[in-house]
Order: structure tokens, then sequence, then C-alpha cells
């Protein structure tokens, strides 16, 4: 099935540094997701974009509806901790609203 | 807590025999699906349903089936389970958002394990 590229695959990062994860589509998208997912748990939604150049933010983490609809980005401000976990980009293609494409996911890893 | 509970939450089974997960919500949301998520292939969509009695195959569906019969409830059922569905199952319920996108909102998952 068609997936989202999303880069990069894993992230090992210092307490305190910036983090920066992006997805990326062939198709056109008119919806664009960020997800996390902590160890054990389901996804949780951080961020919802729904117009090209959108950016939304959600306390220390920034998203940005690409002007193309064929990319998005998350940023991550000074990290911490509790930022640890997997976390999606998710889309729905302009050509069918029902189905949710995923991408492959960023695991990040913080050290204190 | 979004009101989705899944259970069980593990379980170990042998190939051939038939286990059953269930999807229960208390938000009355008309969407549900299944997914299961595995190392380097990220969550993939078994089946959804857009209404009582109304469901349909997502892109990993051989192997699977699902009924449902009220609202709240969304059964997967794996008929005579393989180790190739050993897995982590998720269950979601479609949340309307601005512009009428699906967001999903997910359970905590059930970790199956066939041996």
């Amino acid at each position: 099935g068609q997936q989202l590229n999303q880069s990069p695959q894993s992230m090992f990062i210092q307490e305190g540094e910036d983090v920066s994860m992006n997805c990326t589509s062939s198709s056109i998208f008119n919806t664009w997701l960020w997800y996390k997912q902590d160890p054990g748990e389901g996804p949780v939604l951080l961020i919802a974009l729904y117009k090209a150049g959108e950016l939304t933010s959600n306390g220390r983490l920034t998203a940005q509806f690409g002007i193309t609809r064929k990319d998005s980005f998350l940023n991550i401000s000074a990290s911490i901790p509790s930022d640890v976990g997997i976390y999606f980009c998710a889309g729905l293609d302009a050509g069918n609203n029902r189905k949710l494409i995923w991408g492959l996911g960023t695991s990040l890893a913080v050290n204190p | 807590d979004a009101g989705i509970t899944q259970s069980p939450r593990h379980k170990v089974t042998e190939t051939g025999t038939p286990v059953t997960l269930r999807c229960h919500q208390t938000e009355n949301h008309r969407y549900m699906y299944w997914y299961r998520q595995d190392p380097g292939h990220g969550l993939r969509l078994i089946h959804y349903s857009y209404g009582v009695k109304d469901t349909d195959k997502g892109e990993v569906s051989d192997g699977y089936s699902v009924s449902r019969s009220k609202t709240e409830d969304f059964l997967l059922t794996l008929e005579s389970a393989t180790s190739s569905q050993t897995s982590v199952y998720f269950c979601a319920i479609s949340r309307t958002g601005e512009g009428g996108a699906n967001v999903l909102t997910f359970g905590a998952g059930s970790r199956l394990t066939v041996l």
C-alpha cells in the first residue's frame, strides 16, 4: 500500500536540543497529522493540519503543512526526556478522504 | 481517556486456534478501525467499520474478519491464527475534525503472540 516517506528513521539527541523530522508524499494530501507513541501505548494525536502553508504549535511542538501539499514537518524545541517515543506522520490523500496513509515513524531518544 | 477499551491486552495462543479481539468505545463514534503494528511496517489497516453491520477491508485483511453488531463494539477475529499474525493490534475510532478529516483516536493495543 501507499506509504509516506518519513525521515529520519531514528534520532538520538541531548536534552535541550531542538528536533526536526519530516514526511513527504508523491501525491497531494489535504490533511496532515502528527502522532506520538509511547512504549506500550497507542499513538496519540499531537497536531492536525488542514490547509497548505498552515503552521500550528502545541507547546514546544510546531508542525507545518507544506505549500506543495506533498510534505509536512514537525519540530520539537528544547527537548526533554519525556519526548522519547516514536513520532508518526499520517495524511489523507486528496483522492481518498477515508483512509489515512502512514509514515513508518521516527524513533526519538533523548539523553538527559 | 478517549473512551476506547481493548481486550485482551495480552494473549498467547497456538497456531490454528481462533482468536477474537474486542474493541469497545463509549464515544458513540461512527467509524472504528483495526490496525496491526509491526517493526518496519508501521501501522497497517486491517478492516474498518463505518456503521453497525457496515464494514470494509483494509490493506492487510487476509486471515481476518470483523463484526460490528452494536455501535460501541468492533470485534476482530482470526479464524485460525498463524505465526505471521503475531503483532500488536490497535483499535481506533474516528473523530471528525475541521474540514471533515477523520482524525483517529487509538486504544492502548492488544499484543498477540501466536506460537
